[in-house]
């Protein structure tokens, strides 16, 4: 199986400030062939479904604001808030879906605001 | 407007059985994979199986196998999973999930609300 970890566990950030977290999985999910990594971003605030971010590692889902982007490739992965706003308080995951068909997601990441 | 509505959540005892259903509208249902993610109090997402369009292609997560089965009836537009010799660990809400993809292999982009289940002596 592909183990997803995240880091940090959680950070707080100021308004408007650059949030970053880190996904790193246990072994390249880089298709060769199409060269696209399946590696998507999450979002999820309390009591709230997870909500698709970002997908192909880097692919922002239709109605997400463009202060989120996706960078990365292989196993190295990141998620940037750009100018971190009051509704960006969540719990953020990575998924893998290179996997077939074993799915997995990371542990997760907490921000809040400092 | 796409929407998932999960139901058949309740209080189980360890060791009985329970019947999850997620009712979809908004999209063609035999057109995508459907997933079930599973998220116990407090903790992180864990996804539990998966269904193709056709039902052709299906899978477990390793703490899920053997105990649960995944399965949908397109004429309905419903998933389903059945989940049999039910453990204190499964606790957790159930997410229904639409893939995004048409296959089994994908993320997703629709989720429902979930349904609680518990399991408890």
């Amino acid at each position: 199986d592909i183990v997803m970890t995240q880091s940090p566990d959680s950070l707080a950030v100021s308004l408007g400030e650059r949030a970053t977290i880190n996904c790193k999985s246990s072994q390249s999910v880089l298709y060769s062939s199409n060269n696209k990594n399946y590696l998507a971003w999450y979002q999820q605030k309390p009591g709230q479904p997870p909500k698709l971010l970002i997908y192909w590692a880097s692919t922002r889902e239709s109605g997400v604001p463009d202060r989120f982007s996706g960078s990365g490739s292989g196993t190295d992965f990141t998620l940037t808030i750009s100018s971190l706003q009051a509704e960006d308080v969540a719990v953020y995951y990575c998924q893998q879906y290179y996997s077939t068909p074993l799915l997995t997601f990371g542990p997760g990441t907490k921000v809040d605001i400092k | 407007e796409v929407q998932l509505v999960e139901s058949g959540g309740g209080l189980v005892q360890p060791g009985r059985s329970l019947r999850l259903s997620c009712a979809a509208s908004g999209f063609t249902f035999d057109d995508y994979a459907m997933h079930w993610v599973r998220q116990a109090p407090g903790k992180g997402l864990e996804w539990v199986s998966g269904i193709s369009w056709n039902s052709g292609s299906i899978g477990y997560a390793d703490s899920v196998k053997g105990r649960f089965t995944i399965s949908r009836d397109n004429a309905k537009n419903s998933l389903y999973l059945q989940m049999n010799s039910l453990r204190a660990e499964d606790t957790a809400l159930y997410y229904c999930a639409k893939a995004k993809l048409t296959t089994v292999t994908t993320f997703f982009d629709y989720w429902g609300q979930g349904t609680l289940v518990t399991v408890s002596s």
